[in-house]
Parts: C-alpha cells; structure tokens; sequence
C-alpha cells in the first residue's frame, strides 16, 4: 500500500505567495524527506526530518511533522517563478525491508510570474 | 547534479532491441537504486544494490536485468520490452541503503515503440 500521499496534487499561485503541500502516511516512519522535481528530470533532496523532530528550516523551506496525525507539511515562503516543479514526500521507516524510501505520487506546483 | 551521472539522456527502443542503461556515482557512496517513473505514477523502486549485492528486487519483470560490478557503477540492460515500459528511469544513491538521503540522476527517458 501506498504509503506517502500528497495534497493538493497540483497547485497554482501568484510569485510571492507561499505555498503549502501535505503529506500523509500510515505506517511509523525514522524519517521523512521532501524532494523536487523539475519537468523530466532527477529528483533533488530538500530537506529530511527525523520522527523526533517536529519543525525544521532550509531558507524559504520550512517543514512540519506531526506523528500523531502522521502528517507532513512543507511550505514554500515567497515563491518565485523558479520554485515551479513537482514536490514529493518520501517516508523512510526501518520496517520496510531493505530500508526503502517510498515516495508519494507529488504535487505538481505552478508558481506564475 | 553530477554526482550521480546517467548515460543515455534519452533513448528510443524497438521491442526486440537489446540495450543498456548506465549509472555512474561520483560520492563514495555504497547503495544504488533504480526507479522507473511512469505518468501519474508514484515512482517505483526495482533494484537496490548495497556493496555490489543486490538487496532488492521489486517484482521486476525478466526483461530488466541489473548489473552492479563496483559500488560506483550500475547498469540496466534491457531486452524484449513492451511499450508500457516507456518511462523515465532513475538512478540514485546513498551512503548506506536505508534510510539515508538519496542523491538522483537525471534519467533516462525511455520510449519503446
């Protein structure tokens, strides 16, 4: 089963607005990363939060994680033009055998200058 | 982005065509991955290789075959595919397998006509 699930699957906002994508999964996790894709390409890390962490920071990134909830949210302060691509979620647990990340299916940001 | 490198770019296959994919990481890493994205598709783990050994294989079919001969070198040969194997195909790597962040390569984008 599917275990990172994105939210909005796609979403469109003026420059200089933020913008928040959500993440939910269902089993305990180690830790949970976000990544991004630009059209056609590779996947690049942003930021990793462990399951003892609740907030974390990578200039405009800011990253939430509720294990209560098993929820993740990551929002993008003052979006730019350049901030367009796909963002995923990919949950990490030590119960999924060989340690595999599992990525969500994304969300597709348009940020429109 | 050249830490993890993938030859070819692009590649436009005959079903009955043999060729193969090339991985290449430059960061000492010991794990590699292949993944194969599909169009609204999450992005589907195939093989893991920690140490040159193959750790996992996702329910590959036989028609993809890994090679890893060193920690820095993996390869995907390819044989008899069908056009729902069109996809982009990814490589990444991590220090260790698990739950490491992973470090992608560009892709292959693969057509089979």
């Amino acid at each position: 089963s599917q275990q990172g699930e994105e939210d909005p699957q796609a979403l469109s906002i003026q420059e200089g607005e933020n913008a928040t994508m959500n993440c939910s999964y269902k089993t305990s996790i180690n830790n949970l990363q976000w990544y991004r894709q630009n059209s056609g390409r590779g996947l690049v890390h942003l930021i990793l939060i462990r399951s003892n962490e609740r907030e974390k920071h990578s200039g405009r990134l800011r990253v939430t994680l509720d294990t209560s909830k098993k929820s993740s949210s990551l929002l993008i302060t003052a979006s730019r033009a350049a901030d367009t691509a796909s963002y995923f979620c990919a949950t990490a647990s030590e119960a999924n055998q060989g340690g595999k990340l599992i990525f969500g299916q994304g969300t597709e940001l348009s940020v429109k200058p | 982005e050249t830490g993890v490198t993938q030859t070819p770019r692009h590649l436009v296959m005959g079903m009955t065509n043999k060729k193969s994919l090339k991985c290449e990481q430059h960061l000492g890493h010991n794990a590699m991955y292949w993944y194969k994205q599909s169009a609204k598709k999450p992005l589907e783990l195939m093989f893991v290789y920690n140490f040159k050994e193959q750790t996992e294989n996702n329910s590959v079919p036989s028609r993809f075959s890994p090679e890893c001969p060193n920690s820095s070198h993996l390869f995907l040969h390819l044989h008899t595919l069908q056009p729902e194997d069109s996809a982009l195909y990814l490589c990444a790597s991590s220090q260790d397998p698990g739950t490491d962040t992973q470090y992608f390569g560009p892709g292959t984008r693969l057509t089979v006509l």
